[in-house]
């Protein structure tokens, strides 16, 4: 089945205790790409990716990282989480022809900064 | 700078209604348009989209077609169903390549039997 899977889903932790969000996809897409949603804003941009070894920032880039070593693999880094990162994420894919258009969305984790 | 507005939610309606939640845009360039909705405990899912002024997108009954004049997207259904339950996203890209969807806030629907 074609599918993103992100883990874990759910998560509470401290303020500055570092932890990684994994999102690994099994469609062979080019574009990869995180957002955050939270309630009245929508979904945001946090980072994206058009290949492996090419990342770029996104609307809300601030107190993350990402990497792209493979192509199915795009985990998202918060190095010093703090409580105003609270929030549910997806991680989403794409064909590099459709870019940004045709997404296919992982199942969210939601994370709990305390 | 690009953006995008949907009606305030949430929406509640008795099933067989009729929906229309509005969405309006703001966009440099040539956008496309879409709509995801995001069922309980899911990721989001594309429900139709539209390319270029007066295309009309269409899946599961819903409805919507891109007005360059009025500058809006508004997604329609003629009858709902209990199964319509979800929140929408009435979403843009800014143009060709873009690397990102540009998001409205969400609306939540829940459809009462």
């Amino acid at each position: 089945e074609a599918q993103v899977t992100q883990n874990p889903r759910y998560l509470i932790t401290v303020t500055g205790k570092k932890l990684t969000v994994t999102c690994s996809q099994n469609m062979n897409h080019e574009y990869m790409s995180w957002y955050r949603q939270d309630p009245g804003l929508g979904l945001r941009q946090i980072y994206y990716s058009m290949n492996v070894e090419v990342t770029d920032k996104g609307d809300v880039p601030e107190g993350y990282k990402v990497s792209r070593k493979e192509k199915r693999n795009f985990p998202l880094i918060l190095e010093s989480p703090s409580p105003n990162q609270t929030s549910l994420y997806f991680c989403a894919s794409s064909l590099q022809d459709s870019g940004a258009n045709v997404l296919t969305f992982g199942a969210g984790s939601r994370l709990t900064v305390l | 700078g690009n953006s995008v507005t949907q009606m305030e939610g949430p929406v509640t309606l008795s099933e067989e209604a009729f929906l229309t939640i509005n969405c309006t845009y703001t966009a440099t360039g040539y956008p496309s348009l879409f709509w995801y909705v995001q069922y309980p405990g899911e990721g989001l899912q594309l429900l139709l989209k539209a390319t270029k002024a007066d295309d009309k997108g269409s899946n599961k009954g819903f409805e919507a077609t891109y007005r360059k004049e009025t500058t809006s997207f508004h997604l329609e259904k003629g009858s709902v169903q209990v199964s319509d339950s979800a929140v929408y996203f009435c979403a843009l890209t800014p143009g060709q390549g873009a690397q990102k969807l540009v998001f409205g806030q969400g609306t939540r629907l829940t459809i009462n039997p």
